[in-house]
């Protein structure tokens, strides 16, 4: 056990639709990431937060944002959804920037 | 051309082998991570390095900074190995960390 907890562990939605993704971080680590992991593409960083900052953002789409909340667990928002954003989402934390990363199980999204 | 290329793709080794996969790189980095990943699981961190080598029961990795290239060795291969082993390479500058992954190697390790 990793000690990082997403849920859902699936989410069955509609293209157009909205999503919540959610992610709460090691007790202690103040860094979070955000990956998607598709059959096309592999693994992309998305995005990093670091005690509620914004770090660094990699391949994320505007159609998609992300916050760390005071408590530090994280949410990604996912909207006008399409088939290609049907992939696995991954959640990582970490004590600071430059730690080994621990992460969850992943949320698996199919959109139809 | 990809910025981090692993090979080989895909690996079949019998029980016992020795095994070798590498990894190979063209930015600047401040770490390279070693991740493994179970068919339909979880992905987790074997190794975070940026110089020499370190070891972990079985497993082994290297980094050589001047050459770019990273190795991830299996010593006396197991079937509970079989996974896709994933190379990752992270650029700390400015407290980011935004890894940039290779595609991954399949290893199939039979009894």
């Amino acid at each position: 056990d990793s000690g990082v907890t997403q849920t859902p562990k699936h989410l069955i939605t509609a293209t157009g639709q909205r999503v919540t993704l959610r992610c709460s971080p090691r007790s202690g680590d103040l860094s979070v990431y955000w990956y998607q992991q598709s059959l096309d593409q592999g693994l992309q960083f998305l995005i990093q937060y670091y005690n509620g900052e914004e770090r660094a953002k990699g391949n994320i789409l505007e159609r998609f944002s992300a916050q760390q909340f005071p408590d530090l667990h994280s949410e990604l928002n996912l909207s006008s959804l399409e088939l290609g954003d049907s992939a696995l989402y991954f959640c990582a934390s970490s004590p600071d920037p430059d730690s080994t990363l621990h992460f969850g199980n992943g949320t698996r999204l199919t959109v139809t | 051309k990809n910025e981090v290329e692993q090979s080989p793709q895909n690996l079949t080794a019998q029980e016992g082998e020795f095994i070798t996969i590498n990894c190979s790189y063209s930015v600047g980095i401040s770490a390279l991570h070693w991740l493994q990943q179970h068919p339909g699981g979880g992905i987790v961190s074997l190794f975070m390095l940026s110089s020499g080598k370190k070891k972990h029961g079985r497993l082994i990795a290297t980094i050589n900074i001047q050459e770019k290239h990273s190795s991830l060795h299996i010593t006396a291969s197991h079937p509970r190995d079989s996974a896709v082993y994933i190379c990752a390479v992270g650029d700390y500058g400015g407290a980011t960390n935004k890894l940039i992954f290779g595609t991954g190697t399949l290893l199939a390790v039979q009894p």
